[in-house]
């Protein structure tokens, strides 16, 4: 089945000590998301590329960072995690042909900051 | 910009009762809708979306949802829910055309359904 695959599913860290989260997708989809989802609040979008093309969000910090190698692969790089972003971390993926698109979303990867 | 406001943070249940979770929202802008379901330590899912047309939207699991301009809202129901629609559920509203694409979710509402 096509899908979109995160890992790790659950990644703990120390405060300070930079961390790469992954995504695939096997949907071929032009663009993919980076969300935010704190415990009970709603997913916020960290970032996104369309193709290579990479779109910041205003209020994301500069701890920050996303690189998209290929059409398959997406990292979130947070350079030194601090006790607030402890979270689940959401990749998602659509076409890319307007905002109609459906955004298909990975399982999600559970971040602890020690 | 766009807000999403669903009032209800809880929503518990009885088995086969059933069920409207609300959602309204807030745009200068015509808007796409959509309502997507997050079961327990999985990614969200689309349960169904707005485009055009009908403002009645069915889609999977039982659950549809209807789109009222004049209330701002886009409540979704389900007539006779099950064990296993326990999960958060979200609205969210991304503005029509191409190229902006960023969803904009509301605080999700928690369904606990009771045996």
């Amino acid at each position: 089945d096509a899908m979109v695959i995160q890992n790790p599913r659950y990644q703990v860290t120390q405060f300070g000590k930079p961390v790469t989260l992954s995504c695939s997708q096997t949907l071929n989809h032009n663009v993919m998301y980076w969300y935010q989802q704190k415990s009970s609040q709603a997913p916020k979008l960290l970032f996104h590329y369309y193709d290579k093309d990479f779109n910041n969000e205003a209020d994301t910090p500069d701890n920050f960072q996303s690189r998209r190698p290929n059409t398959s692969f997406c990292f979130l790089d947070i350079r030194s995690p601090g006790l607030g972003d402890a979270a689940m971390y959401l990749c998602a993926t659509s076409r890319g042909e307007g905002s109609a698109d459906t955004q298909y979303f990975g399982p999600g990867t559970r971040l602890t900051v020690l | 910009a766009q807000s999403v406001t669903q009032l209800d943070s809880q929503v518990p249940v009885f088995e086969e009762a059933p069920v409207e979770l609300r959602c309204n929202y807030s745009s200068s802008v015509s808007v796409y809708l959509f309502w997507y379901v997050q079961y327990p330590n999985q990614g969200l899912q689309l349960l169904l979306k707005y485009l055009s047309g009908s403002t009645l939207v069915k889609g999977i699991n039982g659950f549809e949802a209807e789109f009222n301009k004049s209330q701002t809202s886009f409540h979704l129901r389900k007539p006779s829910v099950h064990i296993s629609d326990t999960a958060e559920y979200f609205c969210a509203v991304i503005p029509g055309g191409f190229g902006n694409e960023k969803l904009t979710f509301g605080t999700g509402t928690r369904l606990t359904i009771i045996p």
